[in-house]
């Protein structure tokens, strides 16, 4: 089973700050990694698919990069919107199991 | 518009069943892979099962053997069977759409509905 560990828990940060958050994959994923957020009381949001595709409807301010076992969203200047929990996720080959990251917490600082 | 809707939820007595639905618009459930996926209180995210559309079934392994995954293509309907439910099984339960590519490989999860909550308690 591929673990997903994601860094740091939470990071407090400022709106207009940039966000850097980190996915590591305990095996290579190739770059089928995707990025979500959610809000509270909310379902979560598709951000980024296979490592570095927008969703359709998401700011430029968000993108996402890596490759292999190490993947980063970031973030470019925080909006009062952005801070929500974050989740990375992937899918194993075969059979198909899919795993989440434990997310990361964008607080206000 | 395009969006899921689960209902179903609700309380119930460890060791009982329960069955989520999950109605699609504006895509056909049938054509598409379709999956549940769960949150427990204060927790992360959890795949629960996957349906595909060629009607193939996959589960993690913590609902094998108890979950059951289905749809009903005239409802437009994606359903989740639960049996011999327990307390760790209390989530609200997210059902999501899987796009897949040229070659029938999916990734990821594009479109979730809101969620419905089950508690399994005494």
């Amino acid at each position: 089973e591929i673990v997903l560990t994601q860094s740091p828990a939470t990071l407090s940060l400022s709106p207009g700050e940039r966000a850097t958050l980190s996915c590591r994959a305990s095996q290579s994923v190739s770059s089928y990694l995707a990025w979500y957020q959610q809000k509270p009381g909310q379902a979560p949001r598709l951000l980024i698919y296979d490592a570095s595709n927008r969703a359709t409807g998401i700011p430029a301010r968000f993108s996402g990069s890596g490759s292999g076992t190490d993947f980063t969203l970031t973030i470019s200047s925080l909006e009062p919107e952005d801070f929500a929990v974050y989740y990375c996720q992937q899918r194993s080959n075969w059979p198909p199991q899919y795993t989440f990251g434990q997310g990361t917490k964008l607080e206000i600082k | 518009e395009v969006q899921l809707v689960e209902t179903g939820g609700g309380l119930i007595q460890p060791g009982g069943s329960l069955r989520l639905s999950c109605a699609a618009s504006g895509f056909t459930v049938s054509s598409n892979y379709m999956s549940w996926v769960r949150q427990a209180p204060g927790k992360g995210l959890e795949w629960v099962s996957v349906i595909y559309s060629g009607g193939s079934t996959y589960y993690a392994d913590s609902v094998k053997g108890r979950f059951t995954i289905s749809r009903d293509n005239s409802k437009n309907t994606l359903y989740l069977q639960m049996n011999s439910l327990r307390a760790e099984d209390t989530a609200v339960y997210y059902c999501a759409k899987v796009p897949y590519d040229s070659s029938g490989y999916d990734t990821y999860f594009d479109l979730w509905g809101r969620g419905t909550l089950v508690t399994v308690s005494s």
